[in-house]
């Protein structure tokens, strides 16, 4: 089963709007980690934002906002004054558990294409 | 450097030559990870090494090989790949044990195999 959804394939926003990126997760662990990266055509994966399990309030970070509803199990990313270069593939991912000396395998999401246009 | 690198960043190899992936990271973390990225599929998690040794393998094929002699370092050895092998592969460092553990990625190797 899925554990990560993104059902918005591709996204569109106009320069200096505010975008949702949807992501809902599923897991039955009570700790675990959510991540969103953003994927420039260039290849790379950059790190945007992150949520603990048991952070009580949103993950800020600039521009990017964690929207967490635990109990919907959605961790959407809020991008505010949308800008040309935040055109890329937006992933979501989550890390389940937290284990002892094992690396954490990320689960990702298909991903959502932004592009965001003058 | 800085950051996690990760050479060469395009490969084109035929079916029978035996090439190597390197990535190496600057970040003093202590587990890395090597990921597959084919179009329209979500990444898809290889292996994965902690304090240098390799804790997950995803039931990769045999022609894939990772090894990883230090912490900063990771490679993956190809050796007779099929065409379906192609792909973006990504590598990814991480501190275990962190508050958070964030994984960190390169920039990636674009593997063409014909």
């Amino acid at each position: 089963a899925q554990k990560i959804t993104q059902t918005q394939p591709g996204m569109f926003v106009q320069e200096k709007e505010a975008v949702t990126l949807d992501c809902t997760y599923d897991t039955s662990d009570q700790s675990y980690g959510l991540f969103w990266y953003k994927q420039p055509s260039s290849g790379e994966m950059i790190f945007l934002i992150y949520q603990g399990s048991y952070d009580e309030q949103n993950a800020t970070e600039g521009r990017y906002s964690l929207n967490f509803q635990k109990a919907r199990k959605s961790a959407n990313l809020v991008i505010s004054a949308s800008q040309l270069g935040d055109s890329a593939m937006y992933f979501c991912a989550m890390r389940e558990g937290r284990g002892s000396n094992s690396g954490y395998a990320l689960n990702f999401g298909k991903g959502t294409s932004l592009l965001v246009t003058p | 450097e800085t950051g996690v690198t990760q050479t060469p960043r395009h490969l084109v190899m035929g079916m029978t030559n035996k090439k190597s992936l390197k990535c190496e990271q600057h970040l003093g973390h202590n587990a890395m990870y090597w990921y597959k990225q084919s179009a329209k599929k979500p990444l898809e998690l290889m292996f994965v090494y902690s304090l240098e040794e390799r804790v997950e393998n995803n039931s990769v094929p045999s022609r894939f090989s990772p090894e990883c002699p230090n912490s900063s370092h990771l490679f993956l050895h190809l050796h007779t790949l099929q065409p379906e092998d192609s792909a973006l592969y990504l590598c990814a460092s991480s501190q275990v044990w962190g508050q958070v553990d964030t994984q960190y990625f390169g920039p990636g190797t674009r593997l063409t195999v014909l």
